[in-house]
């Protein structure tokens, strides 16, 4: 079945640290992929997306590529601020018509000046 | 602006009663989904909607009721039915199942 696995947090970093956050994924075929980032109390945001192997989705100073070959969509930013703290979702769409996405536990991370 | 509306912010249930959290949406998006987040157990989907007048189970529908009667519209019923009904619950929509999701602000549902 189709699945989504992050470690597990939380993360904690110093401001302008560098950012990595593992997700990988079992689907069938070639989903798209996606990251989310929720602030406290408010919903969910989409901060990026790849929709083909080796795609670069990247917005605000986080990037991710999506690799095929080891079933991955990994999060990372080259230095992070105290405002990127907050939890982040890796999430896929799957090929099979009809599925809503599937989304990971989330990975809390806590940036400190 | 387009997005996503719940409302109340904030819910308290008495114990046996039925409650309605409210979604509505001015994306004009066809798919519209309901979430529940517990603390450290990410989102949960509880119902989706691809279309007016359909709906679909989530991974943990009971206990919840829906409705699609309008495009814009996917309110989710509470029922006493459900025995643990205190989380944060998500709204989201997106212009077809599979597509990327926009998101309400949540509905915090407690327990008198």
């Amino acid at each position: 079945g189709n699945s989504v696995t992050q470690m597990e947090g939380p993360v904690t970093l110093s401001e302008e640290a560098f950012l990595t956050i593992n997700c990988t994924y079992t689907a069938t075929g070639y989903p798209s992929l996606f990251w989310y980032v929720q602030y406290p109390g408010e919903g969910l945001q989409l901060l990026l997306k790849a929709t083909k192997a080796d795609d670069k989705g990247s917005n605000k100073g986080f990037e991710a590529t999506y690799r095929k070959e080891t079933t991955s969509f990994h999060l990372e930013k080259g230095s992070v601020q105290v405002s990127d703290s907050a939890v982040y979702f890796c999430a896929l769409s799957p090929k099979e018509a009809g599925t809503a996405l599937i989304f990971g536990k989330g990975t809390t991370l806590s940036v400190s000046s | 602006d387009g997005g996503i509306t719940q409302s109340p912010k904030y819910l308290f249930r008495k114990e046996g009663q039925n409650v309605t959290l409210s979604c509505e949406q001015n994306l004009n998006h066809d798919a519209m989904y309901w979430y529940r987040q517990d603390p450290g157990q990410g989102l949960r989907l509880i119902y989706y909607s691809q279309i007016v007048n359909d709906f679909q189970k989530g991974d943990i529908a009971e206990g919840y009721s829906v409705s699609r009667e309008k495009k814009e519209s996917f309110p989710l019923t509470v029922t006493s039915a459900q025995k643990n009904p205190t989380a944060f619950y998500l709204c989201a929509s997106s212009q077809g199942v599979g597509q990327p999701q926009h998101f309400g602000d949540g509905t915090r549902l407690s327990i008198l």
